[in-house]
């Protein structure tokens, strides 16, 4: 079975501080993708990247920057931690789209 | 531009009952069409997925969706519902020339009354 292991399950950061969450997968896919998911906004795209130095920005890139230096590791950062940043993160990594993706469990975020 | 519409933010079901959630679909080509299920606390784990075919495509846990072009539609079914099959249940399309990423929409949570 595929999996997407994220390093936290739980974190708890103070304003301003530098966050590096972290994303790897172990099936050689190609894509991976980093989402916010809040309640009654569903799951929306913060960056994907389709290979190793790769990225695209997603729906909602503001405040966030990623980095792929090896294909299977994708890391999120929150370059100066805020409170409308608190949310559920999910990573995802997939071959082709067309596929389907497969997501990590999630990292609980609070930015007090 | 591609979206997805969930028009149902919560159902409940009693269980052995039927189920359909509902999932209307933007697109300006052929859709690639998922549905997902996530269960509290947990990430989301891919149902059943539709890019071409046969329009009713069976997924796992009893689970079933039919692609309607004319209506840009893409339900979820389940003739008889499980306790354990209450979560929230996400729509998501994919696939345009050029892209490779997926757009959700808001989700539908469902309950199961005993």
């Amino acid at each position: 079975d595929v999996k997407v292991t994220q390093s936290s399950r739980y974190l708890v950061k103070r304003t301003g501080e530098k966050v590096f969450l972290e994303c790897v997968q172990d099936m050689d896919h190609e894509n991976m993708f980093w989402y916010r998911q809040d309640p009654g906004l569903g799951l929306r795209l913060i960056y994907f990247s389709y290979d190793v130095k790769m990225k695209e920005k997603g729906d909602i890139p503001e405040g966030y920057s990623v980095s792929r230096e090896k294909k299977e590791r994708f890391s999120l950062i929150l370059e100066s931690a805020s409170t409308n940043q608190t949310s559920m993160y999910l990573c995802a990594s997939s071959l082709p789209i067309t596929r389907g993706a497969f997501f990590g469990q999630g990292t609980r975020l609070t930015v007090v | 531009a591609q979206s997805v519409t969930q028009p149902d933010i919560h159902i409940t079901v009693s269980e052995g009952a039927s189920l359909e959630l509902r999932c209307n679909y933007s697109y300006g080509a052929t859709p690639y069409l998922f549905w997902y299920v996530q269960s509290p606390g947990q990430g989301l784990q891919l149902l059943l997925k539709y890019f071409s075919g046969d329009t009713l495509v069976q997924g796992i846990k009893g689970f079933e969706a039919e692609f309607k072009r004319s209506q840009s539609s893409f339900n979820l079914r389940k003739p008889s519902v499980h306790w354990s099959d209450a979560a929230e249940y996400f729509c998501a399309v994919g696939g345009q020339t050029g892209a490779n990423n997926l757009f959700f929409g808001t989700g539908t949570r469902l309950t199961v009354i005993p």
